[in-house]
């Protein structure tokens, strides 16, 4: 699998869009993009993914570059709830999910 | 209906214990995993059975042995408990095929404490 690089936290004020990058220079061909959180003390919860394109969904937007070396999950209103650390993977059709240091998003009243 | 559920929640025993730790999926999914997460919070794929047949064992202990009797249920059995077993436990399922969009649903885990 392709290596994944995050910051390992962040902060972001409530009501206002985290951005959270995502480094896979590595990426093949056929690895998808994948988003994944963990809530404290919750089981990781899926949010997006993609190929190629941009993808949205009611949870977040995906953005990946035109190189897909990198993306951006975009929350656009971040509420307390959404305090979480935010796991990208990166994996082809079939195989297992690696699951990285990912980054702790804390979103601030 | 919980999708993935996991029994028990928590689970407090002594070192040399054996116990198990059960799992349940209601999506119809063909293939179910265990992780373990221990206190630095690295999630780490243990196993992963798909209809069935394990298709995954990365470097975990003989002492763990999974059992999978239908594809809806795969159960954790841990021998001869170590202290370093502490960890919380998260199954999780998928299906297969299709587009590539392989989501994992992930139960609630199960907390052991080995003391």
């Amino acid at each position: 699998d392709a290596k994944t690089t995050q910051p390992p936290s962040m902060d972001c004020a409530e009501g206002r869009a985290a951005n959270l990058p995502c480094n896979h220079s590595t990426i093949s061909g056929n690895e998808y993009v994948y988003w994944y959180r963990q809530i404290h003390s919750q089981g990781p919860q899926y949010i997006i993914h993609g190929l190629k394109n941009n993808e949205t969904n009611e949870m977040a937007s995906l953005i990946i570059t035109e190189d897909r070396k990198s993306s951006t999950l975009i929350l656009p209103h971040a509420t307390l709830r959404d305090t979480a650390v935010y796991y990208c993977i990166v994996r082809p059709t079939g195989n297992q999910f690696y699951f990285g240091t990912g980054t702790s998003l804390t979103v601030i009243p | 209906d919980t999708a993935v559920s996991q029994t028990p929640k928590y689970l407090v025993t002594q070192m040399g214990n054996d116990k198990s730790i059960k799992c349940e999926q209601n999506l119809g999914h063909d293939t179910m995993y265990w992780y373990k997460q221990d206190s630095k919070k690295f999630l780490k794929i243990m196993f992963s059975y798909n209809n069935k047949e394990l298709i995954i064992n990365e470097t975990v202990p003989n002492r763990f042995s999974p059992k999978s009797p239908d594809k809806a249920h795969l159960n954790l059995h841990i021998n001869s408990l170590e202290l370093g077993d502490s960890a919380v436990y998260f199954c999780a399922s998928s299906q297969t095929g299709g587009s590539g969009a392989n989501v994992l649903t992930f139960g609630a885990g199960s907390r052991l404490t080995v003391l």
